[in-house]
């Protein structure tokens, strides 16, 4: 079972920055935050993920809080083709065989 | 050059019937994997395979089957189908069970 909270949708008005908040407060200290996220019709594609500290790709950038208890998955500037469900997973760092469990994820509409 | 290629993209064949899917990765990955997308969108593993081990979801029916003749190929097998297998089937790929995993573009199959 999915081990976070996130909103079932959110807008976004393009070229802005979209934010998709995430609440995994029972993580615990081996267990890293990934994001992915799929399009319509599409395979989940991967986008960061990270354990602590904060990280940036050329996709997004991901803040954690220093409690670990929250990240926010943020596209500073969200385009038509941003438009897609964001899943937010907890999984171990060491994995012992634990694969990617997808919640419903939150759908972003990237509004024009 | 797709990384992950299902075949087919769309299957539509009648109850009872035997199918097979084929997902093939040129990535070199050393595991592979099958995630299920039912209508609710939910997306649920069924098995993840590298060489040296096979794990089932043990919510998986016996009547669907993966076979690997080699490291870059995974296979599902369908027996019997039903309409409830009706969903969308992703094919999914990592370098080790660890990392974070390359997608298909799934293959639709509805049961008639």
């Amino acid at each position: 079972d999915a081990k976070t909270t996130q909103p079932p949708s959110m807008d976004c008005a393009e070229g802005r920055a979209a934010n998709l908040p995430c609440n995994h407060s029972t993580i615990s200290g081996n267990e890293y935050v990934y994001w992915y996220r799929q399009i319509h019709s599409q395979g989940p594609q991967y986008i960061i993920h990270g354990l602590k500290n904060n990280e940036t790709n050329e996709m997004a950038s991901l803040i954690i809080t220093e409690d670990r208890k929250s990240s926010t998955l943020i596209l500073p500037h969200a385009t038509l083709r941003d438009t897609a469900v964001y899943y937010c997973i907890v999984r171990s760092r060491y994995n012992y065989g634990q694969n990617f469990v997808f919640g419903p994820g939150t759908r972003l509409s990237v509004l024009p | 050059d797709t990384a992950v290629s299902q075949t087919p993209k769309y299957l539509v064949t009648q109850m009872g019937n035997d199918k097979s899917i084929k997902c093939e990765q040129n990535l070199g990955h050393d595991t592979m994997y099958w995630y299920k997308q039912d209508s609710k969108k939910f997306l649920k593993i069924m098995f993840s395979y590298n060489n040296k081990e096979l794990i089932i979801n043990e919510t998986v029916p016996n009547r669907f089957s993966p076979k690997s003749p080699d490291k870059a190929h995974l296979n599902l097998h369908i027996n019997s189908l039903e309409l409830g297998d009706s969903a969308v089937y992703f094919c999914a790929s990592s370098l080790s069970d660890r990392e974070s995993y390359t997608f298909g573009s799934g293959t639709r199959l509805t049961v008639v």
